[in-house]
């Protein structure tokens, strides 16, 4: 089964960008799933979902961070990244990579990177 | 946006007796395909979200058959027929019907009595 495993910085000061990256295993970042999305979740809250991109190029991010996010897919390298700019505290979260396809938008789940927001 | 309501928010259950949690979306979820595009999750503590169920009732390959799911509509109902230990954790339900955005529920928190 396809493996998701997320890399970047634990931790980002006020204002600058975050940039994640999801590495594929196991599968094919091509024709395994379609959808590959980025979601969140605060400290001890609920599941925020940020936005995807599927593996032809086509996007789609939440409103509330519409302003701020990129998420792009590498077929090369099988990974995909998300790019979230203006970070501030309330930024301050646990960020998942997951895959989905039509029959299930989200199926597949990393492990999760916690993303702290400080000066 | 889909809103997703679940209830209760938390869940005291024995050891083998069964649980239930409801999921309520502000919209029908009946795709136009005649599907529901509702799936459940289990998130042990300090993993990440696992799907249990996808179309309201499909079950994954590994999740036992003790977790079943039902519903159509606006209604959705995940139950466990006899919960054990490694049941513990917090159960969210997710909309991908209407989308984007995926809508998800508030969670259920799910503890052995």
């Amino acid at each position: 089964q396809v493996q998701l495993q997320e890399s970047g910085p634990g931790l980002v000061k006020p204002s600058q960008t975050l940039s994640l990256t999801c590495t594929v295993s196991s599968g094919s970042i091509s024709s395994d799933y379609y959808y590959w999305s980025w979601i969140r979740q605060h400290p001890g809250m609920g599941l925020e979902w940020i936005g995807f991109s599927s593996n032809s190029g086509s996007t789609s991010y939440n409103p509330s961070l519409k302003s701020r996010v990129t998420i792009s897919v590498d077929t090369s390298k099988n990974q995909f990244s998300l790019n979230l700019n203006s970070m501030t505290a309330a930024d301050t979260a646990v960020y998942y990579c997951t895959a989905g396809s039509d029959t299930s938008k989200v199926a597949r789940w990393g492990q999760g990177i916690l993303v702290t927001v400080s000066s | 946006d889909v809103v997703m309501t679940q209830s209760p928010l938390s869940l005291s259950v024995t050891l083998g007796q069964p649980a239930s949690i409801s999921c309520r979306s502000s919209q029908s979820l009946v795709f136009s395909d005649g599907n529901s595009y509702l799936n459940w999750f289990q998130q042990r503590p300090g993993q990440s979200p696992r799907r249990l169920l996808y179309q309201a009732s499909i079950r994954d390959s590994g999740v036992p058959d003790r977790f079943s799911g039902s519903g159509s509509g606006t209604d959705f109902t995940l139950k466990i027929s006899g919960v054990e230990a490694e049941d513990v954790g917090v159960y969210y339900c997710m909309q991908g019907t209407h989308w984007p955005p995926v809508t998800f529920g508030q969670g259920t928190r799910l503890e052995i009595k």
